[in-house]
């Protein structure tokens, strides 16, 4: 069965440390990958997104993900966290033919000054 | 580009009335919108797939008569809460997919906060 799991509910980092949140996934193929980002009380925006080619994907923000399929993961990662990034991060994947986005539960992301 | 907007934000009713959603892609068309549900602290949880000219399709589980959803232009899908209860009270958030785009590749509304009282 198709899955994504984000291993951590919540992470703690200090401003200016690097950051790196987890996402495993399931899928019977390769899959199309995101990262989503979601503020208190607002939709989601897109991070980034792995399609095929480069495993290491650029995305807005300053935010990277690479995709390990050996490990079937695809882990975002940024150098230097600010204050701002604090919110709920959503790990995603789709089929390649289908339309259908399955989200892991997310890990909300807390940045102490 | 690939703005979807929704409205209302956010919507308080009376417990047996109706509230209906709006869910608009302002620059694209979007041939299949998608209407979830998001509990506090959860993830979303797929409740229909909205193809435009079509009957949606609803997941395992979700009442097709307590939720309806129409599409009925390439830029706009609404869902209707009928009958809403206060177990109907939800973050309802909307995407689209834009036309062409490839599968996944999903703009967010803003989402809509129901409180039924």
């Amino acid at each position: 069965a198709q899955s994504v799991t984000q291993p951590d509910i919540h992470i703690t980092v200090s401003e200016g440390a690097s950051l790196e949140l987890r996402c495993n996934y399931s899928y019977g193929a390769t899959p199309y990958l995101f990262w989503y980002v979601q503020s208190p009380g607002q939709g989601l925006q897109l991070l980034l997104k792995y399609f095929s080619g480069d495993t290491l994907v650029q995305g807005i923000k300053g935010f990277e993900a690479e995709f390990k399929r050996s490990q079937s993961s695809f882990n975002l990662r940024k150098p230097s966290v600010h204050w701002s990034d604090a919110a709920e991060y959503f790990c995603a994947v789709a089929g390649t033919g289908g339309f259908k986005t399955i989200f892991g539960a997310g890990t909300r992301l807390f940045v102490k000054a | 580009g690939a703005v979807v907007s929704q409205h209302p934000s956010w919507v308080i009713c009376k417990s047996g009335t109706s509230v209906k959603i709006e869910c608009r892609s302002l620059d694209f068309q979007a041939t299949t919108m998608f209407w979830y549900r998001q509990f506090p602290k959860q993830s979303l949880m797929l409740m229909a797939t909205s193809n435009e000219g079509s009957k949606a399709t609803y997941e395992q589980g979700v009442e097709k008569d307590k939720f309806l959803i129409n599409h009925a232009s390439l830029t706009l899908s609404t869902l209707t809460v009928t009958s809403a209860h206060p177990e109907d009270s939800s973050f309802y958030i909307c995407s689209a997919r834009l036309r062409g785009g490839a599968a996944g590749e999903l703009f967010f509304g803003e989402g809509s906060r129901l409180t039924v009282l």
